[in-house]
């Protein structure tokens, strides 16, 4: 039982290049997150899906689009990579969007460097 | 918006209690949690308590709720050296569809506990 599964642990991108980052969960959960981390400004959330099929946007979400491929997998992609963009990217799920007890079980996490 | 503070820092020597304090602002939140984060990984649930509680206790864990004052801590007792990480405190909201997402999360309180 691997949780959340990640990929890749580390990027360094150019500014412009795009890249996917992979998330999958074998937890049969329902919703899926994105967040990044930034020193001093803690989690922030870039996209979430409450169920397979759907996606919102969080509290960050320019620059980024996402699919939820299937309950399994939600991936992140960054179009056009810019230099804000680099931060440390997490990947969350969580048994019930909505519940007001929803423990998320977190990935270790991408650490993405854009220069 | 809802917010959720947490002092940054905290250092403490080992065998010593730590105390680690969050407010939040959501009076409607069902649930307050905390997740630790070890160096290099992503969180992990630590524990979490019912709003109805005033207190859950779990091994060398106490977490302490005060509604009135939405004041929420974590004591760590006999703290050991394995205990140093970062530390979030975590909200449920109401507002499921909003861009916060379900949980709002502090910024992080990192635990340095010196031999």
């Amino acid at each position: 039982n691997a949780g959340v599964t990640q990929t890749p642990k580390f990027q360094v991108l150019k500014t412009g290049q795009s890249m996917t980052l992979q998330c999958a969960q074998d937890m049969n959960h329902n919703s899926m997150y994105w967040y990044r981390q930034d020193p001093g400004m803690g989690l922030r959330l870039i996209y979430y899906s409450a169920s397979e099929g759907t996606t919102d946007k969080g509290e960050v979400p320019n620059g980024y689009n996402v699919s939820r491929l299937n309950k399994r997998e939600f991936s992140l992609r960054l179009e056009s990579a810019a230099p804000s963009q680099t931060s440390v990217y997490f990947c969350a799920s969580g048994l019930l969007r909505g519940s007001t007890n929803e423990k998320l079980f977190f990935g270790s996490g991408t650490q993405l460097s854009v220069l | 918006g809802e917010d959720v503070e947490q002092s940054l820092f905290l250092s403490v020597r080992e065998g010593d209690s730590s105390v680690i304090n969050c407010t939040y602002t959501d009076s409607s939140s069902t649930y307050l949690y905390w997740y630790k984060q070890e160096p290099g990984a992503g969180l992990q649930l630590l524990t979490y308590i019912f709003s109805n509680m005033d207190m859950k206790q779990d091994q060398r864990l106490t977490v302490l709720l005060n509604k009135k004052d939405k004041h929420l801590s974590l004591r760590i007792a006999d703290t050991q050296t394995g205990d140093s990480a970062i530390y979030f405190c975590a909200e449920s909201i109401r507002n499921y569809g909003g861009s916060q997402g379900n949980l709002i999360f502090g910024k992080g309180t990192k635990l340095s506990v010196k031999p």
